[in-house]
């Protein structure tokens, strides 16, 4: 079955780094897309990030661009965020999640919780 | 961007009655290749978000037949037949039909 698995979160200060990883298990990572949606504590959806199924295109929520980077390794069955220059409203959880060409959002990992404070 | 706009905010529903949640679109949400992209999501508390229906009208492997999706264009509409209590949680709309993917802000259904 699809199993998704983030990990590489953590409080962190602001102006500092983290990246995130989603291991992939389940289905033939290298042929599809995947996003990274975040939630803010008690709070709705955001997507943050997608990335084609061979990494050719990727596209960015605009609280994000420029500091974001999202990446994959079909190699590894792994997705990745590049966090840079967090900020305290970047604090949320984040999850990565499978896309499919009819399903969008069809399958989520559990989250990982990353605390951006002094 | 796309706004999605969610009513009502909370739904307090009673045991084995329906619920019904509406979804509205800033634009239309029919691609150029002829595909509406409008799904609708589950958040049980403490749980990840989880695909309900998708394309509007289709129900994702395992879902329950109590839970139905209507609509076209900017207006759609969640409909669960009878509430049981596992279907307590919040229920987001989103769309895929262009970047960025935007999300309703969230309808929490509620046990009477």
């Amino acid at each position: 079955q699809v199993q998704l698995v983030e990990s590489g979160g953590g409080v962190v200060q602001p102006g500092g780094s983290l990246r995130l990883s989603c291991a992939a298990s389940g289905f033939t990572f290298s042929s599809y897309g995947m996003h990274w949606v975040r939630q803010a504590p008690g709070k709705g959806l955001e997507w943050v990030a997608f990335i084609r199924y061979d990494g050719s295109n990727k596209y960015y929520a605009d609280s994000v661009k420029g500091r974001f980077t999202i990446s994959r390794d079909n190699s590894k069955n792994t997705l990745y965020l590049q966090m840079n220059s967090l900020r305290a409203e970047d604090t949320a959880v984040y999850y990565c999640a499978k896309d499919h060409i009819v399903a969008n959002l069809d399958y989520w990992g559990q989250g990982t919780l990353v605390t951006v404070s002094s | 961007d796309i706004v999605m706009t969610q009513t009502p905010l909370s739904s307090p529903v009673t045991l084995g009655q329906p619920a019904s949640i509406s979804c509205r679109s800033s634009q239309s949400l029919v691609h150029s290749d002829g595909n509406t992209y409008l799904s609708w999501l589950q958040q049980r508390p403490g749980q990840p978000p989880r695909l309900l229906i998708y394309k509007i009208s289709n129900r994702f492997s395992g879902v329950p037949d109590r839970f139905s999706g209507s609509g076209a264009g900017t207006d759609f509409t969640l409909k669960i037949s009878r509430v049981e209590a596992e279907d307590v949680g919040v229920y987001y709309c989103t769309q895929a039909t262009q970047f960025p993917l935007t999300f309703g802000g969230g309808t929490k259904v509620e046990i009477k």
